[in-house]
């Protein structure tokens, strides 16, 4: 069955900094891996996907198969970055549904 | 973006009794709908995959003789917890399935079973 690590809990970085969530997975076909984010009392929500390659609010994701690693990576971190923040991975068939990691919450302090 | 809702957005009710709870897309049709739960500070937990028109399926552990899923139709779903006790007290999330590995969430539901 497929897995999803996001190896910490908690990150903690300051304003203008560079910030890196982790997130590395288990499947032995290929997935497609999303991040999704919650802020403060409002519902999850798409960051960005791997397939798209764009970058959201910064951020961006690169997948790497031979690492099988999603890492989320923005340069420098802003005050409203401060969220949870969850790796998920889908591997199509099964009408698509979502395998999410623990999330790590990240507070950008100013 | 898509909208998904959910109602009642929490709920209190007495152990033995049943609780329904909506999801609706508000602006697009799903034919596939999803029910998480979510325990205080953990991760989504995906309960079961609910198509309109068929029967749900649910993930393993999962009791599907307590948690009745629903999807009458191309934009509502409902999950019943039958017979609720204190330990279903949790929060229920649900999402709609946009495009291929894409969903939108709903706010969540809060149950406290006494």
């Amino acid at each position: 069955a497929q897995r999803v690590t996001q190896p910490e809990k908690l990150l903690s970085v300051f304003k203008g900094a560079p910030v890196e969530l982790k997130c590395n997975y288990s499947y032995s076909g290929s997935p497609e891996l999303f991040w999704y984010v919650q802020y403060s009392r409002q519902r999850l929500q798409l960051l960005l996907r791997h397939i798209s390659r764009e970058s959201i609010k910064g951020f961006t994701a690169d997948l790497n198969k031979g690492e099988t690693s999603f890492h989320l990576k923005k340069p420098f971190a802003q005050e409203e970055d401060s969220a949870m923040y969850y790796c998920a991975l889908s591997v199509g068939g099964s009408n698509y549904k979502l395998t999410f990691g623990k999330g790590t919450l990240l507070t950008v302090n100013p | 973006g898509a909208v998904v809702s959910q109602h009642p957005s929490w709920v209190i009710c007495k152990s033995g009794t049943s609780v329904k709870i909506e999801c609706r897309s508000l602006d697009f049709q799903a034919t596939t709908m999803f029910w998480y739960r979510q325990f205080p500070k953990q991760s989504l937990m995906l309960m079961a995959t609910s198509n309109e028109g068929s029967k749900a399926t649910y993930e393993q552990g999962v009791e599907k003789d307590k948690f009745l899923i629903n999807h009458a139709s191309l934009t509502l779903s409902t999950l019943t917890v039958t017979s609720a006790h204190p330990e279903d007290s949790s929060f229920y999330i649900c999402s709609a399935r946009y495009s291929p590995g894409e969903q939108f969430f709903g706010p969540g539901t809060r149950l406290t079973v006494l």
